[in-house]
């Protein structure tokens, strides 16, 4: 079973941050959280990973809370491109960095 | 630099007919993996390979798919006989070099049994 919990959809104005949401209540002190996407008819894509401090790069913002329980993904200025499954993800880095995907948050931007 | 490819992008078989999906992975990418996944569902690992070994395989049905990976490059997924579950999209990813902890994934094949 996934190790993370997301809700199953929401809606965001083009132009608008997107905030998305992830609950990882059991995350182990060694696992990282992941994000990716995947947009329709293509493989998952890459977003931003973590362990504990947030991070940043020219996609998007991860905000992790301290007790790193839950985290945040922020899309800036989303777009009508950016909608898409967004998939939170916790994985160890040590021994096989294995991905165990849950059902994600299908983001639709809107015009 | 190129991604993986994989093919076919399309594949229509009857049940209990066999099937074949290739993969080519990113160059130097020393890790692949094999994912299934269902309408509306989440991918799911079906088979990790570190070069041309098995890192793991817990989730692939053995008495039907296969899985091989020659010369740690290019890798087949089998099914053999198919059923009507295992449509869903097969994807390959892969990992490897200065980017180790990110996988990078292909288009996928679409599979539908009938």
């Amino acid at each position: 079973d996934a190790k993370t919990t997301q809700p199953p959809s929401m809606d965001c104005a083009e132009g608008r941050a997107a905030n998305l949401p992830c609950n990882h209540s059991t995350i182990s002190g060694n696992e990282y959280v992941y994000w990716y996407r995947q947009i329709h008819s293509q493989g998952p894509q890459y977003i931003i990973h973590g362990l504990k401090n947030n991070e940043t790069n020219e996609m998007a913002s991860l905000i992790i809370t301290e007790d790193r329980k839950s985290s945040t993904l922020i899309l800036p200025h989303a777009t009508l491109r950016d909608t898409a499954v967004y998939y939170c993800i916790v994985s160890s880095q040590a021994g096989t960095y294995k991905y165990i995907f849950g059902t994600g948050t299908r983001l639709k931007v809107l015009a | 630099e190129a991604g993986v490819a994989q093919s076919p992008r399309y594949k229509i078989i009857e049940k209990r007919q066999s099937v074949a999906f290739w993969c080519n992975p990113i160059s130097g990418h020393a890790t692949l993996y094999w994912y299934q996944q269902i309408l509306g569902q989440g991918p799911k690992l079906l088979i990790q390979f570190q070069n041309n070994g098995v890192v793991d395989d817990s989730q692939l049905p053995k008495d039907r798919f296969s899985a091989e990976r020659l010369k740690g490059v290019d890798s087949t997924l089998k099914i053999q006989p198919a059923k009507l579950e295992d449509s869903a999209v097969y994807l390959c990813a892969s990992s490897g070099g200065p980017s180790y902890n990110e996988q990078f994934f292909g288009p996928g094949t679409r599979l539908t049994v009938l």
